[in-house]
Formats: structure tokens, C-alpha cells, sequence
């Protein structure tokens, strides 16, 4: 009964491709997120969705597409890997449009989809 | 610049022992400040959530502080077990607009038998 579970855990590939992590919550939160955790452990938000509509994009590559289906989904899809784009990235939701999360609805993280680029 | 300093990077303790970690901000204007905690291979998980008014809150064994004035907070965490070894993350919200959050490098806590 994971609350938001994202896959794949590891996903390993080449420059140039392009692949995609999915997300799933089952928490009924109506905003949910992307985060990028590089190598100095500093996480980072990178798009957050409300309701299914996109209310924020922080200055990130349009090589980086979220889609959400529903709300309940936001799933990412990265063209044109780049070495940079390794890291740890985190599926998140909450309740309410804020992107920190609100004083009664803290962020729920999922576990994490660590990517490597070689 | 919003920032989110956290000290002491790293710190080995010995169960049943306490401890405190420290986070200094920049942000501003404050909304409010969490401390997550961080399993190796999973996500952070919420420990707390202080706004501008308060000074303290705890949660079972953690204890966090708030002094908005000087922009620093504390969280103690009181008789250690193994399974508190994780990374705390300091993280700030500023008010306005998408309140986006700042998320501190975290200190990675080891507790030894």
C-alpha cells in the first residue's frame, strides 16, 4: 500500500537516449511533483502539477517533458540524455497547489528513481 | 539568494545518546520551516513543520526550534536509537507566489551501537 511509488528504482543508459519514470499516488492529493537530488544531496524542485495542470517550471531543459494523465499520475519523460541528467529523481504529492507542501499536508516522497547516464 | 545551511555536515553518536543538529536560512519572506528525514534509498519523510509563531514542536523523541529573528533552527533528538542513523533535512518555504521550498544538503547522522 505505497503511498507514491515511481519506477523504475534504477534505470541505467546511454548519452542520447531518451527514457521515462512513472509515478503513482494513492494519497488523493490533487498537486503532485518532480525533484531532482544531484550528487551534493540537495534536492530541487523541477515541475509541479495541480489538478493535472502544470504550475511550475523551474528553468528546467525542454529535453525534460512531465505528462499527467490524471491526478494521481505525473509521469517523466527525459529526451536526449545527457551525463548532467544523472541523479536521483523524487516523485512527490501533496495536498493543496503550494509546492512546499502546507501546514496540514507535508510532502509525500516516493523512493526515488536513481539515473545514471553514460 | 535563498539558502539553507545545515551543520554539522556528518556526526557520529553512540545509542541512547542525544543530539542536535543546526539549520541557518536566508530565506525570506518565511512562511514556514520542515524537518525531513531521509533513509538511505527512500524518500524524505516529514518530521515537523514550524511557522513564524512557534518556537518549538516535537514529535516523539525530536524536538524541533524555531528562532525567526536570527533565521536558525535546531532539531534535538533525544536518546538515539540505530534506526535514527538517516539524513535530516533542514527545508524552508517562502511565502508568496508557489511558496517554492529550499531544501538545506541535509546531515547524515550515524548511530553506533
Amino acid at each position: 500500500d505505497t503511498a507514491v511509488s515511481q519506477t523504475p528504482k534504477y534505470l541505467v543508459t546511454q548519452m542520447g537516449n531518451d527514457k521515462s519514470i512513472k509515478c503513482e499516488q494513492n494519497l488523493g492529493h490533487d498537486t503532485m511533483y518532480w525533484y531532482k537530488q544531484d550528487s551534493k544531496k540537495f534536492l530541487k524542485i523541477m515541475f509541479s502539477y495541480n489538478n493535472k495542470e502544470l504550475i511550475i517550471n523551474e528553468t528546467v531543459p525542454n529535453r525534460f517533458s512531465p505528462k499527467s494523465p490524471d491526478k494521481a499520475h505525473l509521469n517523466l519523460h527525459i529526451n536526449s540524455l545527457e551525463l548532467g541528467d544523472s541523479a536521483v529523481y523524487f516523485c512527490a504529492s501533496s495536498q493543496g497547489p503550494r509546492a512546499g507542501g502546507n501546514r496540514n499536508s507535508p510532502l509525500h516522497f516516493g523512493n526515488g528513481t536513481r539515473l545514471t547516464v553514460t | 539568494k535563498n539558502q539553507v545551511e545545515q551543520s554539522p555536515q556528518s556526526l557520529i553518536i553512540l545509542e541512547g545518546k542525544n543530539c542536535t543538529l543546526q539549520c541557518n536560512y536566508t530565506v525570506s519572506p518565511f512562511s514556514n520551516l520542515r524537518w525531513y528525514k531521509q533513509d538511505t534509498g527512500r524518500g524524505p519523510v516529514s518530521l515537523t513543520i514550524m511557522t513564524f509563531s512557534e518556537n518549538t514542536k516535537s514529535n516523539g523523541r525530536y524536538t524541533a526550534t524555531l528562532d525567526a529573528d536570527t533565521k536558525q533552527s535546531s532539531l534535538h533528538i533525544t536518546a538515539s536509537q540505530l534506526s535514527d542513523s538517516a539524513s535530516y533535512i533542514c527545508v524552508v518555504i517562502a511565502s508568496g507566489g508557489s511558496y517554492i521550498p529550499t531544501f538545506g544538503r541535509g546531515t547524515s547522522l550515524i548511530v553506533h551501537p
